[in-house]
């Protein structure tokens, strides 16, 4: 057990919709990664955020967001959602200090039919 | 741009055999981090060992130890006596900064090992 959280773990919905994901990183981690994992594009960084402000950003779609809250856990918002959108969603969380050892919680398996 | 290569796509070992699980990566960084990840068939990554550019010594976590060659810029995990438990894919990883605050990690495309008794 990593110490991240993720909910849910897995979601079923139809294109067009819209869901949420949620984080809660490890005790005292102050930065949040998401990451999507799919069959075709492989692991691929989305956005980091550290103590509720955007960091960087990676290869986020517009259609998806996120945001992290004062009590440090963060939300994947993904809408319009597509047939390709069907991936794992990883939260990871970090220290703060020259390892950043990201640590991953479970996922979440979206199926978008 | 940075760049993790994992050319094995499958490797097989007999229960209680080492196993080498190759990684080569591109940097322009003189600082920077590699790490290896666990997947099992279950889907969480799971972290095993982590290797800093600095690092004099190879890193060791257990079973695990990573192969740190700096001019040929590989970072090679070794699993020592093989358990039928380490049947997964394993990621290669480095830490990218992509701005002044901000990092990610970058992905190799994973290798899966399989174990036999």
């Amino acid at each position: 057990d990593s110490g991240v959280t993720q909910t849910p773990k897995h979601l079923i919905t139809a294109t067009g919709q819209r869901v949420t994901l949620r984080c809660s990183p490890r005790s005292g981690d102050l930065s949040v990664y998401w990451y999507q994992q799919s069959l075709d594009q492989g692991l691929q960084f989305l956005i980091q955020y550290y103590n509720g402000e955007e960091r960087a950003k990676g290869n986020i779609l517009e259609r998806f967001s996120a945001q992290q809250f004062p009590d440090l856990h963060s939300e994947l918002n993904l809408s319009s959602l597509e047939l390709g959108d069907s991936a794992l969603y990883f939260c990871a969380s970090s220290e703060t200090g020259p390892r950043e050892t990201q640590y991953f919680g479970p996922g979440t398996r979206l199926l978008v039919l | 741009a940075q760049k993790i290569t994992q050319t094995q796509p499958g490797m097989f070992v007999q229960e209680k055999e080492a196993v080498t699980l190759d990684c080569t990566y591109d940097t322009s960084d003189q600082s920077y981090g590699l790490f290896w990840y666990k997947q099992p068939s279950s889907g969480e990554m799971i972290f095993l060992i982590y290797q800093g550019s600095y690092d004099e010594q190879n890193a060791t976590e257990g079973r695990y130890s990573l192969n740190f060659q700096k001019a040929r810029k590989s970072a090679n995990l070794v699993i020592s006596a093989s358990q039928l438990g380490d049947s997964a894919m394993y990621f290669c990883a480095m830490r990218e900064h992509l701005n002044q605050a901000g990092t990610a990690l970058i992905f190799g495309k994973g290798t899966t090992l399989s174990v036999s008794s």
